[in-house]
């Protein structure tokens, strides 16, 4: 079972920062906090992943709380390109490192 | 160049059938993956392989067999298909560590 909770859709204005909540109540020390997003059935894409700190790219930014308990995905300026499915997930990168994926969050772009 | 490919990207064949799904990667990851989403869209981890040896194996039918010939590739065969088996199967690949996984486009299997 997937060990995070999102809400199951979300609407957001085109160009405005559109910001994914994930709770992760569970997360043990040694998990990293990944988010991937799947557009319209096509592969799931890797965002961005995190361990404590908050983090940026190209792409978003991960805000992580300090008591790593929930984390939030902040897509800055979102296009109609950004609808997509959002999946935040839990894992040990261990070598057995299967990623358990939950029901994520569809989030629509709104123009 | 695409990093994960697939083939082929759609299969349309009849129950009972034999069918094989190629993966290849050119990342020079260590690890694969197959993954099966279901038309209720849950994406499920069926098999991971590191360096052609098997990793997880997610009780998975017998039916299902995935070969590594080597560590850019990672095939899936299914024999005796059944009406069950209709979804889309994803490869992915990653590096080891806290590396991200890159997933291919998904082979679309649709049995009759």
């Amino acid at each position: 079972d997937a060990k995070t909770t999102q809400p199951p859709s979300m609407d957001c204005a085109e160009g405005r920062a559109a910001n994914l909540p994930c709770n992760h109540s569970t997360i043990s020390g040694n998990e990293y906090v990944y988010w991937y997003r799947q557009i319209h059935s096509q592969g799931p894409q890797y965002i961005i992943h995190g361990l404590k700190n908050n983090e940026t790219n190209e792409m978003a930014s991960l805000i992580i709380t300090e008591d790593r308990k929930s984390s939030t995905l902040i897509l800055p300026h979102a296009t109609l390109r950004d609808t997509a499915v959002y999946y935040c997930i839990v894992r040990v990168a261990y070598r057995d490192d299967k990623i358990i994926f939950g029901k994520g969050t569809r989030l629509h772009i709104l123009p | 160049d695409t990093a994960v490919s697939q083939t082929p990207k759609y299969l349309v064949t009849q129950m009972g059938n034999d069918k094989s799904i190629k993966c290849e990667q050119n990342l020079g990851h260590d690890t694969m993956y197959w993954y099966k989403q279901d038309s209720k869209k849950f994406l499920k981890i069926m098999f991971s392989y590191n360096n052609k040896e098997l990793i997880i194996n997610e009780t998975v039918p017998n039916r299902f067999s995935p070969k590594s010939p080597d560590k850019a590739h990672l095939n899936l065969h299914i024999n005796s298909l059944e009406l069950g088996d209709s979804a889309v199967y994803f490869c992915a690949s990653s590096a080891l560590g806290n590396q991200p996984q890159h997933f291919g486009d998904g082979t679309r299997l649709s049995i009759l």
